[in-house]
């Protein structure tokens, strides 16, 4: 049974660019959410989806958007990438019912913006 | 205000000896859920430990257990018979509502173990 997977692992871009992530769940999960994580601090809640929406969203601007798939994969886009969006970037999935403890983290995305 | 703190920036033990991570959260919500998870140098978020809010058992999941004071709202991690192993960046995250609501976790700022042989 294989857990929640992210690709890729690392990623150098510049600024002004665009970047997408990607997540797939761990079986039986249909709920993913993204988080970064900047050096040093926990990780910040980014957005959710489920059933194909955005359903929560953090503190995060405009250029930060995703998508979920059917298959309940999800993608992470960064458009115009700054300094500071630097950062580890997870990705987390759990069931929309049943189990209330289910919140299952990738091994993350290091994105770095020189 | 801070809806989870973690006051402890690092600590030490030695192996084999129990440690207390500490973990006080602020919230209004009378349904709520608690994790712990913890984070080695790869960056994984490793899931230790939940205690839902009307849970009226401490949680214990092996050599984790999580001393959840409700009152003081605090939930505190306990690791019994530390190992080399356990030497890692541990997160305090809570997931406030019903789960109708969502699961969007807040997370501590951490605090990092250092177990000594």
């Amino acid at each position: 049974d294989a857990g929640v997977t992210q690709s890729p692992t690392h990623l150098i871009k510049t600024r002004g660019q665009q970047v997408t992530l990607r997540c797939s769940p761990k079986s039986g999960h249909d709920t993913v959410s993204w988080y970064q994580q900047a050096l040093g601090q926990g990780p910040q809640f980014i957005f959710q989806y489920y059933e194909e929406e955005e359903r929560q969203r953090g503190n995060f601007p405009d250029r930060f958007s995703g998508h979920q798939f059917p298959n309940y994969s999800s993608e992470l886009n960064v458009n115009a990438l700054l300094l500071g969006d630097s950062a580890l970037y997870l990705c987390a999935s759990s069931p929309r019912t049943g189990a209330y403890n289910e919140q299952f983290f990738g091994p993350g995305t290091r994105l770095t913006v020189l | 205000a801070q809806k989870i703190t973690q006051t402890q920036p690092g600590m030490f033990v030695q192996e084999k000896e129990a440690v207390t991570l500490d973990c006080t959260y602020d919230t209004s919500d009378p349904s709520y859920g608690l994790f712990w998870y913890k984070q080695p140098s790869s960056g994984e978020m490793i899931f230790l430990i939940y205690q839902g809010s009307y849970d009226q058992q401490n949680a214990t999941e092996g050599r984790y257990s999580l001393n959840f004071q409700k009152a003081r709202k605090s939930a505190n991690l306990v690791i019994s018979a530390s190992q080399l192993g356990d030497s890692a960046m541990y997160f305090c995250a809570m997931r406030e509502g019903r789960r109708s609501s969502g699961d969007k976790l807040t997370f501590g700022t951490g605090t990092r173990l250092a177990v000594r042989p």
